[in-house]
């Protein structure tokens, strides 16, 4: 079955610019969707399809993906930022099935 | 504004089936654009996708639950089910149902905190 990979942990100062990563076989043919979760909340859609913003989520929140590698971006980074993301994909190698990475807590510094 | 509701006991015995319905206001579950999942969250553990349903009882399973796992739906009455069976402690989990729309998901319920004791 296919695997992403993100690192456990991310940190960064306020105002600066996170990135998180989801590593996965040739990840760039698939469409990356990106949650954030804080502690004790569902989890939140924050981009789907790579990089496409649900209404009302902020600028600051963007993504890409090529290759092997999909980021989230989150620049100008908030104390309210600080939360675990999740990247998850959509497998159709065999029967259809979502993948989630294993997460990633970003620390604001 | 679309929301989700999870139900059901919070407290199941071991290898007892674990059963949990979602209810869907704000939206019919018989859009023809949407699937209808289910995640679960092991306490301090990341997320694992259970599997999807469409209105017409179409569904995709996680491969590694998919001889103990059904999902159902009811039009009628905007809901879809769960079924875990056989659980063990290692099901012990906070269950998620959500809206997808195409490979997101896009809407979430609170969650439901399942304890296999």
């Amino acid at each position: 079955s296919y695997v992403v990979t993100q690192p456990p942990s991310v940190s960064v100062a306020p105002g600066q610019t996170a990135k998180i990563t989801c590593g996965g076989n040739s990840i760039g043919t698939k469409s990356v969707n990106w949650y954030q979760q804080k502690p004790g909340q569902a989890p939140v859609l924050v981009v789907s399809v790579d990089s496409d913003r649900p209404s009302g989520m902020p600028e600051r929140f963007s993504g890409s993906n090529s290759g092997n590698t999909a980021t989230l971006s989150i620049s100008r980074v908030e104390a309210g930022d600080e939360a675990d993301y999740y990247c998850q994909v959509w497998d159709t190698t065999n029967d259809p099935a979502g993948v989630f990475g294993g997460g990633t807590k970003l620390t604001v510094l | 504004q679309l929301q989700l509701q999870e139900s059901g006991p919070g407290l199941v015995k071991p290898s007892e089936t674990l059963s949990l319905t979602c209810t869907v206001s704000g939206g019919p579950i018989s859009s023809r654009s949407y699937y209808w999942g289910w995640i679960r969250q092991p306490p301090e553990k990341g997320l694992e996708w259970i599997g999807s349903i469409f209105y017409n009882g179409n569904t995709f399973y996680n491969s590694s639950l998919k001889s103990r796992v059904t999902i159902l739906v009811d039009p009628s009455k905007n809901q879809f089910s769960l079924e875990v069976r056989s659980v063990t402690a290692a099901d012990t989990a906070v269950y998620y149902c959500a809206r997808q729309y195409l490979t997101a998901f896009d809407f979430w319920g609170q969650g439901s905190l399942v304890t296999v004791s």
